[in-house]
């Protein structure tokens, strides 16, 4: 079975600050790890995602993430906050090798402060 | 650059009535997956498409929902008899072989 608990519901920075937020995993094979962002009445679109290569991952927007498997943690980075970057984030597990059903996580409201 | 659409953005429906969501996937993707997200809940999986069969669906896709390839493009769920209790934004993903699915801009059902 596969879990992903996202550790704050909300999280309010000021713009110019940094970015973090936070996921842990739970799965039984090693996983494919993504984030996805949904600003306000728009779809999913994928920000990075993990596939057992470069434990540090690079997405799009400056935002990053890294694959600790010590901590079953991927949190979300980025160094500096845009006001565009306020949007409901979403951690996501993916499936192993032959399924292919995504189990995301609960969501964390990024709020940014002028 | 390529994108999944839905149609319609928005639909509203009396109980019992039945409905077809209509999705357009990448043109060179092969799996094909509808989502749901009930308001202030988390965004859960329904069911995956592959070779014209379903591949995995879960608890929720019950005898009420089904998923259909009517043609080389589009790809559509229906709800046969809607219920108060299925009014969510639905939403359509696409992906190749590598993994990470690409999500169209959603439909919101609301049943009254």
């Amino acid at each position: 079975a596969q879990s992903v608990t996202q550790l704050d519901s909300h999280v309010s920075v000021s713009e110019g600050t940094p970015v973090l937020l936070r996921c842990n995993y739970s799965s039984s094979y090693s996983p494919s790890l993504f984030w996805y962002v949904q600003h306000p009445n728009k779809g999913l679109q994928l920000l990075l995602k993990y596939t057992s290569a470069a434990t540090l991952v690079k997405g799009i927007n400056g935002f990053e993430a890294e694959f600790k498997k010590s901590e079953t943690s991927f949190h979300l980075t980025k160094p500096s906050a845009h006001m565009s970057d306020a949007a409901e984030y979403f951690c996501v597990v993916g499936a192993p090798t032959g399924r292919r059903a995504l189990t995301f996580g609960s969501g964390t409201r990024l709020q940014v402060q002028p | 650059e390529p994108e999944v659409t839905q149609t319609p953005s928005h639909q509203v429906t009396q109980m019992g009535q039945e409905v077809i969501l209509r999705c357009v996937p990448i043109s060179n993707h092969l799996y094909f997956y509808w989502y749901r997200q009930i308001l202030g809940q988390k965004v859960e999986f329904l069911v995956s498409f592959y070779n014209n069969e379903i591949s995995e669906k879960s608890e929720i896709f019950d005898d009420q929902f089904s998923v259909e390839r009517p043609d080389g493009s589009n790809f559509t769920l229906k709800i046969r008899s809607t219920k108060l209790e299925d009014s969510a934004m639905y939403f359509c993903a696409s992906s190749a072989d590598t993994g990470e699915a690409f999500f169209g801009q959603g439909t919101r059902l609301t049943v009254v």
